[in-house]
């Protein structure tokens, strides 16, 4: 029963291959979030639905490319993988946008070799 | 360009003591401030939230205190266990915008 799941949890690949991480939340939430969790422990946006719409795309490499099915769903897909994209990416959710409250999830930790 | 910070990245706190982690903020239109809780191995947890209009504001055992004068606000964790050892975040927002911007941890250990 957990609120906000993320799948793989750990990703090991190599340089140039595309990946995807999916996500679900069985909270209800109208709105979903994709963070970047770097080396030294800094978190930052790079997209949020809302309702299966864009709201949020931070300045984020076209190379990634986020897709919602439906509100409790927010899969991130990632072309052409980089070393500067390994990373702990954490998905999240909240009940309405501009919610501070967010439940994220417990991440996928990426590795590109 | 505007940053959420915090003054000391690392603390240590024996067991039963009270922590205080602080965090500056330079956006002078913040007006919402979240703390998050972040143990190893998981994704953060939201702890409390304060508004511009309050100073203050507590939880179970923790406590937000927001100058607003200074733009700074800490968090207060009373009695401190050994399961609150985690990285703490504090994040801002302000009215119209739709993200959250952290700042970049303080690492919380309990010493038993």
């Amino acid at each position: 029963d957990t609120a906000v799941s993320q799948t793989p949890k750990y990703l090991v690949t190599q340089m140039g291959n595309d990946k995807s991480i999916k996500c679900e939340q069985n909270l209800g939430h109208d709105t979903m979030y994709w963070y970047k969790q770097d080396s030294k422990k800094f978190l930052k946006i790079m997209f949020s639905y809302n309702n299966k719409e864009l709201i949020i795309n931070e300045t984020v490499p076209n190379r990634f490319s986020p897709k919602s099915p439906d509100k409790a769903h927010l899969n991130l897909h990632i072309n052409s993988l980089e070393l500067g994209d390994s990373a702990v990416y954490f998905c999240a959710s909240s009940q309405a946008r501009g919610s501070g409250e967010l439940f994220f999830g417990e991440g996928s930790r990426l590795t590109v070799l | 360009g505007e940053s959420v910070g915090l003054h000391l990245p690392t603390l240590s706190v024996q067991e039963g003591d009270n922590s205080i982690i602080n965090c500056a903020y330079s956006n002078s239109a913040s007006d919402y401030f979240i703390w998050y809780k972040q143990e190893s191995g998981k994704g953060p947890q939201f702890i409390i939230d304060i508004r511009s209009n309050m100073d203050k504001r507590q939880g179970q055992r923790v406590t937000v205190l927001l100058n607003k004068t200074v733009k700074h606000l800490s968090l207060q964790i009373a009695a401190t266990q050994p399961g609150d050892s985690a990285v703490y975040f504090c994040a801002e927002a302000y009215f119209g915008n739709e993200k959250l911007t952290f700042g970049t941890g303080t690492r919380l250990t309990i010493i038993p």
